[in-house]
C-alpha cells in the first residue's frame, strides 16, 4: 500500500529562520511528488511537481528536491506570511488509468515574527 | 476567471437529514475528486470521476453519493447513513502543466 508521511507535524521558526520539511514516501513505481500549501480553512493551493530523484524547483523562498525516498521542502529566510500547513501527495494509478493523490498529513508551519 | 467553486462555505446538519455539496469548475478538466479533511488526518478520497457518466468509489465512500451529469459538476451527497459526517469536504480536479490537482474552496459541515 502506498504511504505518504510528513515530519515534523509541527514547526516554529522566528522569522529569518531557515528550516526543512520532510516527506517520505513508499509507493510501487514513482510518478511524480506533489507539494501543496494550505492555509487554515481554505483547500490546498498547488506549488510543485517533481518527477525524478535529483530534481529541484523553487518559487521565492521555497525550494522542493526530491531523492529515491523522500522530499524535502527547503524554507529560506521566511516571514510570517509563511506561515501554513504545507502537504505532500503522491498519485497512485487505481484501475484502467484512474488517478488519486495519496496525502501526508502534512506541517503545520508557524513563523514568528 | 478559470477556477473551481465549492458551495455552500457553510453546511448545518440535522441528524439523519441528506445534504449535497456542489462542485463545479471551468477549468475544462476531465477529472473531479471529492475529499474528506480531518484534523490530523491527511486528505481521504470519498469519490472521483475521470469522464461524464462515470465514476468510482475512492478509499472512504460508505454514507456518500455523487453524480457526474456534466463535466463541470460533480455534486456529492452526504447521506444519513454516513456516521461522522463533520468535517471539511474539498473538491478537486485535475488538469494543467504537471497534471496536477486544483482544488475549491471547501465546504465545512457540521452536524448538529
Amino acid at each position: 500500500e502506498d504511504q505518504v508521511t510528513q515530519s515534523p507535524e509541527a514547526l516554529r521558526l522566528q522569522e529569518g529562520e531557515s528550516s526543512s520539511l520532510n516527506c517520505s514516501y513508499t509507493v510501487s513505481g514513482l510518478r511524480g511528488l506533489f507539494w501543496y500549501r494550505q492555509d487554515p480553512g481554505k483547500g490546498p493551493e498547488f506549488l510543485f511537481t517533481l518527477y525524478s530523484a535529483g530534481e529541484e524547483k523553487e518559487k521565492e523562498r521555497l525550494k522542493a528536491t526530491l531523492t529515491k525516498k523522500e522530499s524535502f521542502l527547503h524554507i529560506t529566510a521566511p516571514k510570517p506570511e509563511d506561515s501554513a500547513t504545507y502537504l505532500c501527495a503522491v498519485p497512485t494509478n487505481v484501475n484502467f488509468g484512474n488517478e488519486k493523490l495519496t496525502f501526508g498529513t502534512g506541517t503545520r508551519l508557524t513563523i514568528i515574527p | 476567471d478559470g477556477g473551481i467553486t465549492q458551495s455552500p462555505k457553510y453546511l448545518f446538519r440535522k441528524e439523519g437529514q441528506n445534504v449535497t455539496l456542489s462542485c463545479e469548475q471551468n477549468l475544462n478538466h476531465d477529472a473531479m475528486y471529492w475529499y474528506r479533511q480531518d484534523p490530523g488526518q491527511g486528505l481521504r478520497l470519498i469519490y472521483y470521476s475521470q469522464i461524464v457518466n462515470d465514476f468510482q468509489k475512492g478509499d472512504i465512500a460508505e454514507g456518500y453519493s455523487v453524480s457526474r451529469e456534466k463535466k463541470e459538476s460533480f455534486p456529492l451527497t452526504v447521506t444519513s447513513a454516513q456516521k461522522n459526517p463533520t468535517a471539511f469536504y474539498l473538491c478537486a480536479s485535475r488538469g494543467g502543466n504537471f497534471n496536477e490537482q486544483f482544488f475549491g474552496p471547501g465546504t465545512r459541515l457540521t452536524v448538529l
